[in-house]
């Protein structure tokens, strides 16, 4: 089955940095890679999402980018803020999976003030 | 508003108990998600249901079962809790059978004694 590994497990920033976090998957028939940001005390929610037929989407100030090859994304948040602060997970999913998604182990990201 | 509820958002329960867990949705989606979230482990896929009464297992089934008589509501049963059960667990629903957005509830925190 799919595996997908995130990193880092932490990521510290000042704010007005920018934030990068990155993941591996394994199967090569993954075509659907949805990033989740949970905030405290709440479930995860999708903040972006890409398909494996695009390199790469932007809104407003977060971005994700696809190399397929390497079979690995990535997501940057610019102009970080405190309220970005929250726990980021990446996840792949596709064939005839039934939505079914597989998680990456999560990002704790801090964006001090 | 979308939403995923789900029963309780802390429960505390004996070994050897049986333990319910519902969700329900009220977005007449067919795919719905139970997920347990452990630091360091990201979320796990326990079980899932793509229609009524059809369930599949995902990647944790062991010591779980669910139960899925209507569409909007999905159980996730603990027959005899154990300790290393204890957990957030996580319920999500979502529409397509591929590659579409998963709302989350707000989780349930469970502490088995």
């Amino acid at each position: 089955g799919e595996n997908v590994e995130q990193h880092p497990s932490t990521l510290s920033v000042q704010e007005g940095d920018s934030a990068v976090i990155k993941c591996t998957y394994s199967d090569s028939a993954s075509n659907y890679f949805p990033w989740y940001k949970q905030e405290l005390g709440k479930g995860p929610q999708l903040i972006i999402d890409i398909r494996s037929n695009v390199g790469e989407k932007k809104d407003q100030r977060i971005a994700v980018t696809l190399n397929k090859t390497a079979k690995h994304f990535s997501l940057h948040i610019t102009e970080t803020q405190p309220e970005d602060s929250a726990v980021y997970f990446c996840a792949a999913a596709g064939g005839t999976s039934y939505g079914k998604l597989t998680f990456g182990q999560g990002t704790i990201l801090t964006v001090h003030p | 508003d979308v939403k995923v509820t789900q029963s309780s958002r802390y429960l505390v329960k004996r070994t050897g108990e049986k333990v319910f867990l519902e969700c329900v949705q009220d977005m007449d989606h067919e795919n719905m998600f139970w997920y347990r979230q452990d630091p360091g482990l990201g979320l796990r896929l326990i079980y899932f249901s793509y229609d009524v009464k059809m369930k599949e297992k995902g990647d944790i089934p062991e010591g779980y079962s669910v139960s899925r008589e209507k569409k909007e509501r999905f159980s996730l049963i603990l027959e005899s809790a154990s300790t290393n059960q204890t957990s957030m667990y996580l319920c999500a629903s979502s529409k397509f059978p591929e590659g579409d957005e998963q709302f989350f509830g707000p989780g349930t925190r469970l502490t088995v004694l």
